[in-house]
């Protein structure tokens, strides 16, 4: 079965210092990754994704994301925090077999930027 | 470009009423829909998805119903809502195959 990992609830990093967010996954066929991020009372914004190529793969507002497939994670990292980075973070799987093109996402990790 | 729009924002409704949340996708044909369910600003639960008119596959069982009358619209809904049906509800769209879902901003149902 397919699955995904956030072994964090929170993370709460200093305003200007490196973070990074964890993501493990398990799936059957070939991993498609995704992260999302969402504002309270938002819905969830699209930040990157992993298809196929290179293994750091760049986002949106600063963020990339390093996939390593024989540890099976896919880490969100930005080097320089923002408070405006605040937020909860969602790192999805593509499904397969019954679940074919659906997103398994994990279930968030809140990011705490302090000032 | 592609927007999604879901109303109402916010609902509160009594237990044992009927449920109606719509979403609509502009800018785009033959979307995949999802509804997703998210309890407590957390994890999120897929409950329906299509990928044509007319086409629902349903991930979990429960009084909610999905229909999709048009290409580019999306119903939730629901003859007798229970307590446990409070949450925030989403609905999600992608191009076919190997894509992101873009996500509309929400409805936050609340029962009484």
């Amino acid at each position: 079965a397919q699955s995904v990992a956030q072994p964090e609830d929170q993370v709460n990093v200093a305003e200007g210092n490196p973070l990074t967010v964890k993501c493990t996954y398990s799936v059957s066929g070939n991993p498609y990754l995704f992260w999302y991020v969402q504002y309270p009372n938002r819905g969830l914004q699209f930040l990157l994704k992993y298809i196929t190529g290179d293994n750091l793969v760049k986002g949106s507002y600063g963020f990339e994301a390093e996939f390593n497939k024989s540890q099976t994670s896919f880490h969100l990292k930005k080097p320089s925090a923002l408070v405006s980075d605040s937020a909860l973070y969602f790192c999805a799987v593509r499904g397969y077999g019954g679940s074919q093109g659906n997103l398994i996402f994990g279930k968030g990790t809140k990011l705490s930027v302090k000032p | 470009s592609q927007t999604i729009h879901q109303w109402p924002a916010t609902l509160v409704q009594p237990v044992g009423s009927p449920l109606s949340l719509e979403c609509t996708v502009e800018g785009t044909s033959n979307p995949n829909l999802y509804w997703y369910r998210q309890a407590a600003g957390r994890g999120l639960q897929l409950l329906f998805y299509s990928v044509g008119i007319g086409q629902i596959s349903s991930e979990v069982p429960q009084n909610l119903s999905a229909s999709r009358p048009q290409d580019r619209q999306f119903i939730l809904s629901s003859k007798k809502l229970l307590l446990s049906d409070s949450g925030f509800y989403l609905c999600a769209w992608s191009h076919p195959g190997v894509q992101p879902q873009h996500f509309g901003d929400g409805t936050r149902l609340s029962i009484l």
